[in-house]
This record gives structure tokens, C-alpha cells and sequence, in this order.
């Protein structure tokens, strides 16, 4: 499986943009960027995913770098309930590389 | 927007008997769910890929004959921890995808777990 790379923590404060960040130097072109993210004692929570172009929703915003190495999560103004383990994980398209398979993710902490 | 139920949320149970999880999808089918294991401060882990109608796959070092799936149904999976020992004590959690062929990149939906607590 292609692997991710992820710091182990980050801080942030309240009402600050959060930039996490991802390296993926051996992902395929058929892998998508998922990103998943998980509250204490709670199930994961899906964010956002997408494969090559940057993507946006109401949660966060994916950027990809264009040779798709590395990608950020961007979170554009922290709240307290957005501390959480963020979870950076390639998938692939077909049956056997579908599967979701967690690392270690990024455990964000907002400061108020 | 899509939910998946997981009951219970907690259990106690003693050494050597067996536990049920159910995984339902509440507003949405499910043909594949999968179920993954969490110790305290670590990553989830992969167990299981269940799918509606046939066997699950289990993942390699991951006892089939100990965690028993069954999904006979298109919203219901159940994951059964078969005579239960202090070292399977952990949090449980299933998740589900919505859709067939062609929806393999569709997100995940997670449950919020089953902490389950073998004494």
C-alpha cells in the first residue's frame, strides 16, 4: 500500500487558518487523497477527498500539489471542536486497494 | 446526510463468553462495511472487510474463527467476539459505503464505536 506521511502534532489557535500537511511520494495515479479525522472516544468523521485538482467544501479545503506527491488540509478558521486526529490516507479505485487503511494522522490541538 | 448506527456503544462482558456489535446503515445500503479495532492511543486497524451476501475478508493475523461477521443484509452487519479474553478488550468500530460498482471512491461512514471491556 502507498504510504503517507504525516507530522505527529500540530497547534493552532482559534479562529487561525491550519495548514496540515502530507507527504505521499509513492502514491499511484489512481490513488485519491482522503482525509479523515477523528474526535476522542468518536468514530472517524470523512472531511474531504479528491485526486488531482484542489478541492473545496463546508468542512476544509484539499490542496494537491500538481506532481501529487505531497497534499494540505486546510482548515480556514479553527474552532476548539476542530481538535481532533487527522487522518491523511491514500485509496485506491479498485476491490483490494479500496479499503481504508489508517496511519498514525496528525493530532491537532486548538488553543483558545 | 448518511449515518451508521453501532450498538452497543459500551459492554462488559467476562472471560470466555461472546459479544455481539451491530453496524446498521440507517438512511442508506450498505453492500460493503467494514470493521476496524482500536487500542487506546493508536491508530485504527483494519480487521475485516464484510460484504452483503458473501463471506468477509479478513486481514491477515485477524482470527475468523474468533471474530465471526456476518452482513445479511443490506443496512445490517454484526461483528461477534467469540469466547472473549481481557487482550480484546478494545473500541470497535464498523463503517460503511454506500453504493455498488462505481462508488468504490465514495466516503466512508463510520459508526461511533463499541468500547468493549473483557474482565
Amino acid at each position: 500500500d502507498a504510504k503517507t506521511t504525516q507530522p505527529n502534532s500540530m497547534e493552532s489557535n482559534e479562529e487561525e487558518p491550519v495548514h496540515l500537511p502530507c507527504n505521499h511520494s509513492t502514491i499511484s495515479g489512481t490513488d485519491y487523497i482522503h482525509w479523515y479525522r477523528q474526535l476522542p472516544s468518536q468514530g472517524p468523521e470523512y472531511v474531504i477527498h479528491g485526486l488531482t485538482s484542489n478541492v473545496n467544501n463546508r468542512m476544509a479545503s484539499l490542496a494537491i500539489a500538481e506532481d501529487r506527491k505531497s497534499s494540505t488540509l486546510i482548515l480556514h478558521r479553527a474552532t476548539l471542536r476542530d481538535a481532533a486526529v487527522y487522518y491523511c490516507i491514500l485509496r485506491g479505485s479498485g476491490g483490494a486497494t479500496n479499503k481504508l487503511i489508517f496511519g498514525t494522522g496528525t493530532l491537532l490541538a486548538v488553543q483558545p | 446526510g448518511a449515518v451508521v448506527s453501532q450498538h452497543p456503544s459500551w459492554v462488559i462482558c467476562k472471560s470466555g463468553t461472546s459479544v455481539k456489535i451491530e453496524c446498521r446503515s440507517l438512511d442508506f445500503q450498505a453492500t460493503t462495511m467494514f470493521w476496524y479495532r482500536q487500542f487506546p492511543k493508536q491508530s485504527l486497524m483494519l480487521m475485516a472487510t464484510s460484504n452483503e451476501g458473501s463471506k468477509a475478508t479478513y486481514e491477515q493475523g485477524v482470527e475468523k474463527d474468533k471474530f465471526l461477521i456476518n452482513h445479511a443484509s443490506l443496512t445490517l452487519s454484526t461483528l461477534t467476539v467469540t469466547s472473549a479474553h481481557p487482550e480484546d478488550s478494545s473500541f470497535y468500530i464498523c463503517s460503511a459505503r454506500a453504493g455498488g460498482i462505481g462508488s468504490y471512491n465514495s466516503p466512508l461512514h463510520f459508526g461511533n464505536g463499541t468500547r468493549l471491556t473483557v474482565t
